[in-house]
């Protein structure tokens, strides 16, 4: 496998429901990203890891639990979630925070909040 | 806080003929910049970024962007556009990964 790896793909969930979407990157990256991509609107920055440390939590309510337990991976726990939650949420890793390499991106797990 | 504004929500272009995609940012010093792109059910691929040097920069599938710090612009531009560039074009701007910031994103639409 190469390259950033999400899953699962597509998710439905009622309100009430718990799950967790996760990303799995294999190219030795030290930093890894949760983005929001909602319809009409920018990509939204949500975390930022860095050697498995939260470094951005940029404004995200809690009913998003990101977790980091290593450097390769990244889970995005759902609770309680809003209908105006469902967007695709893209995983990205980068090498460093500020090097001149690019940000990679996973293909994205596309939400629906019943 | 940076900025970024691409201008055109769609564009559409017949298959063959140039193009240029609009991006204006606002930032205090010179940022990195980046063009990705995005085709449906995908995530976004990298064209080309801009950290310092040339401010010409070539990136994949033939694109090219030029800084213009003057005019605070990152265009991205193609000389020959194919069907398959069909997709939805964001550039972003930030001082590093971290605290990047995206447009809105420009949808392209390649006409026969």
């Amino acid at each position: 496998e190469t390259g950033v790896t999400q899953t699962p793909r597509h998710l439905v969930m009622g309100m009430t429901n718990k799950k967790s979407l996760k990303c799995e990157q294999h190219l030795g990256h030290n930093a890894m990203y949760w983005y929001k991509q909602s319809a009409k609107k920018p990509l939204e920055l949500m975390f930022v890891y860095n050697f498995k440390e939260q470094t951005e939590n940029n404004s995200v309510p809690s009913r998003f639990s990101p977790e980091c337990p290593n450097s390769s991976h990244l889970f995005l726990h759902l609770h309680t979630l809003q209908p105006e939650d469902s967007a695709l949420y893209l995983c990205a890793s980068s090498q460093g925070l500020m090097d001149t390499g690019e940000l990679f991106f996973g293909e994205g797990s596309r939400l629906t909040v019943l | 806080a940076q900025s970024v504004t691409q201008p055109d929500i769609h564009i559409t272009v017949s298959e063959g003929a140039s193009l240029e995609l609009r991006c204006n940012y606002s930032y205090g010093a010179t940022p990195y910049l980046f063009w990705y792109v995005q085709s449906p059910g995908q995530g976004l691929q990298l064209l080309l970024k801009y950290f310092s040097g040339d401010t010409l920069v070539q990136g994949i599938k033939g694109f090219e962007a030029e800084f213009k710090r003057s005019q605070s612009s990152f265009n991205l531009r193609k000389p020959s556009v194919h069907w398959s560039d069909a997709a939805e074009y964001f550039c972003a701007v930030g001082p590093g990964f971290q605290k990047l910031v995206f447009g809105t994103g420009t949808r392209l639409l390649v006409s026969p």
